[in-house]
């Protein structure tokens, strides 16, 4: 059964980078999408991008260039750094592992929430 | 990308049926039949429903069903259950310049 889960600082001050971690077990991430997902609180889902098996990224062009998802596969992580933040970046964090070359997701982490403030 | 359109809210009683309705573009909805639909309780990670528009995972009840008309998706539950009430968003794969994109999610009240 897989797995997914997220870690890093629950706060960030405002102008400085959130960076998230998620640890997969009970499966491979070689081979797969990786994904992020976040949601402000009280809001729908917004997906922040991907990292394709390939290494290649595509991003939300909301997040303007801010976002950069890497991966560690001889650790089974991928992570998410995302840079200058503000109040609008608070949110619960979800990565998510689709099935293989699909776009849907099937495994989530239980979500990592991350206040932005001083 | 513009998220994709759902009800803010729908209702229904124990027993009923309820629609949900996801509305988009040829771009993604309906362009390509890769409509994904997730349950979401409070406090929880999204659960899968629906993928590929009318398709099921494994261990996900069938009174949860998925189709597609055009440009509009659709989540029907029947015999609703009070564990039901929920809120729930659809996905779809979009063409245009990112991969997916959601739609706002709709909270369904079992009365």
């Amino acid at each position: 059964q897989v797995q997914l889960q997220e870690s890093g600082p629950g706060l960030v001050k405002p102008s400085e980078t959130l960076s998230l971690t998620c640890t997969v077990s009970g499966g491979s991430i070689s081979g797969y999408y990786r994904s992020w997902i976040r949601q402000p609180p009280g809001k729908g889902l917004e997906w922040i991008g991907h990292m394709y098996y390939s290494g290649s990224t595509n991003y939300n062009p909301s997040l303007k260039g801010r976002v950069t998802i890497s991966v560690d596969t001889s650790k089974n992580q991928f992570f998410l750094k995302l840079t200058s933040v503000t109040a609008a970046d608070a949110a619960v964090y979800y990565c998510a592992r689709p099935p293989l070359g699909a776009t849907y997701f099937d495994h989530w982490g239980q979500g990592a929430l991350v206040t932005v403030s001083s | 990308q513009s998220a994709l359109t759902q009800p803010a809210s729908v209702s229904g009683s124990p027993g009923q049926s309820i629609t949900v309705s996801c509305t988009g573009t040829t771009s993604d909805v309906g362009g390509y039949d890769y409509v994904s639909w997730y349950q979401q309780h409070p406090g929880r990670a999204p659960k899968l429903l629906i993928y590929d528009v009318t398709y099921r995972p494994s261990g996900v009840s069938d009174r949860f069903s998925g189709s597609k008309s055009g440009n509009t998706a659709s989540l029907t539950i029947s015999g609703l259950q009070a564990e039901d009430e929920a809120d729930y968003y659809c996905s779809s794969y979009t063409s245009s310049g990112t991969d997916v994109v959601f739609g706002g999610g709709t909270k369904l009240t079992v009365l």
